[in-house]
């Protein structure tokens, strides 16, 4: 079945980079996403790739896609104490209609 | 900036009561989903409707649930009789089009409490 797994914690030091690894099982995959949630709010779209797409870079952020693992990262350069929060990655597919299946988020934490 | 809003931010239930979550999704979007996050829990789906109709839907989504799009801006997520097990936040999110479905924005999410 359809599954979604990364880890769920990573800490590091304000400054440095972060890198958030994410495997998925499901080869029809159409888009995998990166998504960000602070506590107490919703989900922001951080950065999406395409299925047939290795890297994807907007800013601070690079998406590393490699389809034959499929393993998909979110490098964050210069990690800020704003960037602390849950990220979620996620992949969609189209049965019919399109449907999102999430990873349970990892936590990051920056320190000052 | 156009959002999605969904009210109310927290609704609190007695179980085996029902319930309706709104939504208004951005005005010229066509493509509507709900999705719940159990506490702790990951990101689940539960719908995608297009065109007055459900276009997918999960396991979760059982007959106890259903969607309403009432009029040209709201969309509503019912849950008949409500079970503890509901308690989550429920996250509306629509696209524009399938062809820009990557692009759905998210509410900010109904925090339901199920007593």
């Amino acid at each position: 079945g359809e599954d979604v797994e990364q880890s769920l914690f990573l800490s590091v030091r304000e400054g440095d980079s972060s890198v958030i690894n994410c495997t998925y099982t499901d080869s029809s995959s159409t888009y995998l996403y990166w998504y960000k949630q602070e506590p107490g709010a919703g989900l922001q779209l951080l950065t999406y790739i395409f299925s047939n797409m290795d890297m994807k870079q907007d800013q601070r952020l690079t998406v590393l896609l490699n389809k034959k693992d499929k393993h998909l990262s979110l490098r964050i350069a210069d990690t800020q104490t704003g960037d602390s929060a849950i990220y979620f990655c996620a992949e969609s597919m189209r049965t019919g209609g399109f449907k999102t299946i999430f990873g349970a988020g990892t936590r990051l934490f920056v320190k000052a | 900036e156009p959002e999605v809003t969904q009210t109310p931010s927290h609704q609190v239930t007695q179980m085996g009561q029902e319930v309706i979550l709104r939504c208004v999704p951005i005005s010229n979007h066509l493509y509507f989903y709900w999705y719940r996050q159990i506490l702790g829990q990951k990101v689940e789906f539960l719908v995608s409707f297009y065109n007055n109709e459900i276009s997918e839907k999960s396991e979760i989504f059982d007959d106890q649930f259903s969607v309403e799009r009432p009029d040209g801006s709201n969309f509503t997520l019912k849950i008949r009789s409500t079970k503890l097990e509901d308690s989550a936040m429920y996250f509306c999110a629509s696209s524009e089009s399938e062809a820009r479905f990557a692009e759905a924005f998210f509410g900010q999410g109904t925090r339901l409490t199920v007593v």
